[in-house]
């Protein structure tokens, strides 16, 4: 178990750029989420995963913002024409759906976006 | 809906103090509860969890919550804080027993401060 994973950890990027990221979730958790979160804020709640299939999205999630997870294991989160008020940290969760840590969310480190 | 108040934004702290962290939260529904803490620039990383059962919870270093129904609360303390304690800490909620989406709703975070 080597916990969950992001790619990139940090990127910079300039406005209107479209930039991908990356989240391997823990082997054999079929739940996945994603969340954003800006300085000095807590995080919100993106997307949802259960498997392949996205079961809930965030009014959050502009149609800038599409994710898919098309095997049921790793997901990308993409954002179109980015903007400066996109700049955020992006973090994966993963979770179990049975076991002890049935509920428990797992995190990544989380991908740092600056738009610039 | 569910939301999540964390009373206080700063908590200032002496070495060796007890420090209590208080949360509020509201929902129609049953909800599972949770306390995770970020240390500077690291992840999120879970403290502890109330799921059912009792309602005095205890978590990895040396912290623990009480769940109280009646006062909507779930307040996080430590009787005696280390320097290493200083971190943000999140507070946050996910719907009980319906369904499997357990998205977690956050608070705005605490920022422990523990000085010397």
């Amino acid at each position: 178990d080597t916990g969950v994973s992001q790619d990139p950890r940090h990127k910079i990027t300039k406005r209107g750029q479209n930039v991908t990221f990356r989240c391997d979730p823990i082997s054999e958790h079929n739940r996945l989420y994603w969340y954003r979160q800006t300085l000095g804020q807590g995080p919100e709640f993106l997307t949802y995963f259960q498997n392949e299939a996205q079961l809930e999205k965030s009014r959050l999630l502009s149609d800038r913002f599409s994710a898919e997870r098309p095997k049921g294991s790793f997901s990308t989160l993409e954002i179109q024409r980015t903007e400066q008020g996109d700049s955020a940290m992006y973090l994966c969760a993963s979770s179990p759906t049975a076991g002890l840590n049935y509920n428990e969310q797992f995190f990544g480190p989380g991908t740092r976006l600056t738009v610039l | 809906a569910q939301s999540v108040t964390q009373l206080d934004s700063q908590v200032p702290v002496f070495e060796e103090a007890p420090v209590e962290l208080r949360c509020n939260y509201s929902s129609s529904v049953s909800v599972y509860l949770f306390w995770y803490v970020q240390y500077p620039n690291q992840g999120l990383q879970l403290l502890l969890k109330y799921l059912s059962g009792s309602t005095l919870v205890k978590g990895i270093n040396g912290f623990e919550a009480e769940f109280n129904k009646s006062q909507t609360s779930f307040h996080l303390r430590k009787p005696s804080v280390h320097i290493s304690d200083t971190a943000e800490y999140f507070c946050a909620v996910s719907r009980g027993h319906a369904g499997n989406n357990r998205k977690l709703i956050w608070g705005l975070g605490t920022s422990l401060a523990v000085n010397p």
